[in-house]
């Protein structure tokens, strides 16, 4: 079965850059069929979407982060990361990655990774 | 971007009772290729997201049968046909017929 873990620093200093991966195991990040994201959940809060990367790079993000997000695959290492720059408070999540279907390869958003816990605080 | 829009946003029900949540998009999630795209989550307290529904009423593997999904374009209903007390927690719907995804507000469910 799919499984995908998340593992970072839990704690960022305001203005330093957050830097997670995503470990996937039980399946290839180099499929033809899904893109790998991240989501965001501040604590008491609903889901936001960051951005989805396919294995050959080419991303997508969500416009209202796109100038502080990167994410970036690694294939030999089945693994996809998030870098988000210049971090305030309001960035203090749970952070989970997850597989993401495609529709013209009728596949769906099925596997979620447990979530880590972001704060920023000096 | 495709707004999602859920009521209620909290709903008490009585275990053995039906419940129901609404779903609408901004846009119409009918894909070219005859799909539509509405997916369901149920968040349990202290977990991650767990699929339910896909493509507005396929239930994913081991998803009981008292959950079902309806609706087509940009109105969707999720529901379940008797409460239990393992269905206690937050349901989003999702988009999936763009790249870029969105999500609904929640809608908390709690056992009276």
């Amino acid at each position: 079965q799919l499984q995908l873990q998340e593992s970072g620093p839990g704690l960022v200093k305001p203005s330093e850059t957050l830097s997670l991966t995503c470990t996937v195991s039980g399946g290839s990040i180099s499929s033809s069929s899904y893109y790998w994201g991240w989501i965001r959940q501040p604590p008491g809060k609903g889901l936001e979407w960051i951005g989805s990367i396919y294995y050959s790079g080419s991303t997508y993000y969500n416009p209202s982060l796109k100038s502080r997000v990167t994410i970036s695959v690694d294939t030999s290492k089945n693994q996809f990361s998030l870098k988000l720059s210049s971090v305030t408070a309001a960035d203090t999540a749970v952070y989970y990655c997850a597989r993401q279907g495609i529709a013209v390869a009728g596949t769906t958003d099925d596997y979620w990774g447990q979530g880590t816990l972001v704060t920023v605080s000096s | 971007d495709i707004v999602m829009t859920q009521t209620p946003l909290s709903l008490s029900v009585t275990p053995g009772q039906p419940a129901s949540i609404s779903c609408k998009s901004s846009q119409s999630l009918l894909h070219s290729d005859g799909k539509t795209y509405l997916y369901w989550y149920l968040q349990k307290p202290g977990q991650s997201p767990q699929l339910l529904i896909y493509e507005v009423s396929s239930r994913f593997s081991g998803v009981p049968d008292r959950f079902s999904g309806s609706g087509s374009g940009t109105d969707f209903t999720l529901k379940i046909s008797r409460v239990e007390a393992e269905d206690v927690g937050v349901y989003y719907c999702m988009q999936g017929i763009h790249l870029r995804r969105t999500f609904g507000q929640g809608t908390k469910v709690e056992i009276k």
